[in-house]
């Protein structure tokens, strides 16, 4: 069975600075999806980026981008320039490739507090 | 476009009885998958519809069902409700269940058993 890990539990950073939300993950298989959300206060979850498991090449959305290591099963998020809405849960998720399904096994998730 | 919606948004309910909770999905889309989010077990997968099957099914009590109807709007009912069923219950649709296309999150329905 597939297990994704989240060893921050909380996290925080000063407006404009990077932070690092880190994530390991556990799989047999070779193809698969992972994702990173995002839960603010309100709690609607959005989609904040995501990563083909068979593309070498780290994803990027904007100010977010990952770091995928797929030999060390890891997939760490990096936020620059951080922002006051940046605040919120952040999730990492995994998904299967080899069948039709949406099902997503999550970490435990890591509170990002961002500072003024 | 109208986002996902669920409802009721908050729901408060007694041991021992029954509840429905409902979900939907964006227009367009046909997959439809319900997470149940607590502060000890964190989210986990309760099942997917696609086109009125169920698809998938996570490690939860038959107490939890669920179904989905030809416009893709999809229920869950807990019977026999518990304190520890206690949570907020996610509804997510995408346009099909594979590749990686997105899911996009309702705002929940935030479920209270006393």
């Amino acid at each position: 069975a597939q297990t994704v890990t989240q060893s921050q539990p909380e996290m925080s950073v000063q407006e404009a600075e990077t932070v690092t939300l880190s994530c390991t993950y556990d799989t047999s298989e070779s193809d698969y999806y992972l994702f990173w959300y995002k839960q603010p206060p309100s709690r609607q979850m959005i989609l904040v980026i995501r990563q083909e498991a068979y593309k070498q090449q780290n994803a990027t959305e904007n100010r977010f981008s990952v770091n995928f290591q797929k030999a060390a099963k890891s997939f760490s998020l990096k936020i620059s320039d951080s922002q006051l809405g940046d605040a919120a849960m952040y999730f990492c998720a995994y998904r299967s490739a080899g069948s039709n399904t949406d099902k997503l096994i999550f970490g435990t998730g890591t509170r990002l507090q961002v500072f003024p | 476009k109208a986002g996902v919606t669920q409802t009721p948004r908050y729901l408060i309910k007694t041991r021992g009885q029954q509840v429905t909770l409902s979900c939907s999905p964006i227009s367009g889309h046909r997959s439809v998958s319900w997470y149940q989010q607590t502060p000890g077990q964190g989210l986990q997968f309760l099942f997917e519809y696609f086109s009125e099957t169920q698809r998938n099914k996570g490690n939860f009590p038959g107490r939890f069902s669920g179904r989905q109807f030809s416009n893709s709007r999809s229920e869950m009912n807990v019977s026999t409700l518990e304190l520890g069923d206690s949570a907020l219950y996610l509804c997510a649709s995408s346009l099909f269940a594979s590749g990686a296309n997105e899911q996009f999150f309702g705002p929940g329905t935030r479920l209270t058993v006393l």
